[in-house]
């Protein structure tokens, strides 16, 4: 139980053009989710923090106009990376915080999308 | 956020017990020690997570200090396939919503040699 799916696992773009990362809890009921990005060897940064059926929440540095976060429902929530530039290639993650039953709160996390915009 | 070190990186020999460290000074009452794993080009994996007692699952075990200013990851018969980087992370827990993105830092990089 409490498996997160991301899809596309990996992409390859071209600059100026946008992608949309899903990310979907397979299993449970997830209020919140979590996007993080990862370039490469460092460590995971939080960028937003996606709330069912309201706004999310953007960490500081994080351009909301950039990086739209849609949480349409309970068990899946959406990143896209709008006129993406080769400077935003790098390991998105996403996460998924169990909203009842005896895991409450518990977070997990998906395989994770490779951008690489070109 | 009340802050973890770890060591940068750490090498064990296959089928041998593994301790990671994790020092925690400014840790507060209601945090929560948790546990993560990356494996390369994947993300992160739930280790396990303790408050004050000890912890044991399936994977590893949790021994945390008195004073719960540290705690070390146990595996107790590292393989191959627990190479990866372990992040130590404190973690309120709470009820409600609300935000609750986790705080990495650089981890420890655990090498197992065959």
């Amino acid at each position: 139980g409490a498996v997160v799916s991301q899809h596309p696992s990996r992409v390859i773009c071209k600059s100026g053009t946008s992608v949309k990362i899903e990310c979907r809890s397979l299993d449970f009921q997830a209020t919140t989710m979590f996007w993080y990005r990862q370039f490469p060897k460092q460590s995971l940064m939080l960028m937003a923090t996606s709330n069912e059926g309201s706004k999310a929440t953007y960490e500081q540095g994080v351009e909301k106009d950039k990086f739209l976060i849609n949480h349409a429902s309970l068990t899946l929530s959406t990143l896209t990376v709008t006129s993406a530039h080769p400077e935003d290639s790098s390991f998105y993650i996403c996460s998924a915080r169990v909203a009842g039953g005896p895991r409450l709160n518990e977070q997990f996390f998906g395989p994770g999308t490779r951008l690489t915009v070109l | 956020d009340a802050k973890t070190t770890q060591p940068n990186s750490m090498e064990s020999n296959e089928e041998e017990p593994v301790h990671l460290p994790c020092n925690h000074s400014t840790i507060s009452g209601t945090d929560y020690i948790h546990w993560y794993r990356q494996l390369p080009s994947q993300g992160p994996e739930y280790v396990i997570h303790g408050l004050t007692s000890n912890v044991n699952n399936r994977m590893a075990s949790l021994a945390i200090a008195e004073d719960r200013k540290s705690s070390t990851l146990i595996l107790h018969r590292a393989t191959l396939r627990d190479a990866a980087v372990y992040y130590c992370i404190l973690r309120v827990f709470y009820s409600g919503g609300g935000a609750d993105g986790l705080t990495f830092g650089k981890g420890t990089h655990l090498i197992i040699q065959p």
